[in-house]
């Protein structure tokens, strides 16, 4: 079935350090994929997306490209600020789904540095 | 618009009591999703709704938990009884069919069973 696969945390960098986690996903047909992030004590909000094969989804500094031949979407950011200390989480669309279902990454906890 | 509203916010309750979470959508939007995340299992998808109707329920844990949607505007995820194991931040999350990355979520309601 559908899945998603990311790097586990918890990812620790100093301010303006680069920023990759990585993100594979296992589908069958086009889905759209999806980075959220999850601030404390707040819901999941949606980062950024790219909807077909290299697309670039990009928001706040925040960067990911939908590689269809290594099924990857790897979040980056080349330098990271104390504010974006959250969890994020990389996630596609199930198609299967009649609903706007979404399938969900475990998550990655990323604490900055001042 | 005021977003996924979800209340309470923080649930105190004692084992063997009822709980009732609620959740209203945003407006306009048809598909509504209940979430549960803890720090041992991350982020599960308990049940979801397409106009009103229960889509897929293979999330909900036991016959304990329930949900209905009686209206578009309006949900409710019940534990009856309920268990120091239930304790959990409970998201609500909406969005339109077919459209993915329309997925909002609520500000979730922490439960504590004591």
């Amino acid at each position: 079935g559908n899945s998603v696969t990311q790097m586990e945390g918890p990812v620790t960098l100093s301010e303006e350090a680069f920023l990759t986690i990585n993100c594979t996903y296992t589908a069958t047909g086009y889905p759209s994929l999806f980075w959220y992030v999850q601030y404390p004590g707040e819901g999941l909000q949606l980062l950024l997306k790219a909807t077909k094969a290299d697309d670039k989804g990009s928001n706040k500094g925040f960067e990911a490209t939908y590689r269809k031949e290594t099924t990857s979407f790897h979040l980056e950011k080349g330098s990271v600020q104390v504010s974006d200390s959250a969890v994020y989480f990389c996630a596609l669309s199930d198609q299967r789904s009649s609903a706007s279902k979404i399938i969900f990454g475990s998550g990655t906890r990323l604490s900055i540095r001042p | 618009d005021a977003g996924v509203i979800q209340s309470p916010r923080h649930e105190v309750t004692e084992m063997g009591q009822e709980v009732t979470l609620r959740c209203k959508p945003i407006s306009g939007h048809n598909s509504l999703f209940w979430y549960r995340q803890t720090m041992m299992r991350g982020l599960e998808l308990l049940i979801y709704f397409n106009n009103n109707v229960p889509i897929d329920d293979s999330g909900m844990p036991e016959d304990r938990f329930s949900a209905k949607m009686p209206n578009a505007s309006f949900s409710t995820l019940k534990i009856q009884p309920s268990e120091p194991r239930d304790s959990a931040v409970y998201f609500c999350a909406t969005g339109t069919s077919g459209v993915p990355d329309t997925q909002y979520f609520g500000p979730g309601t922490r439960l504590t069973v004591l």
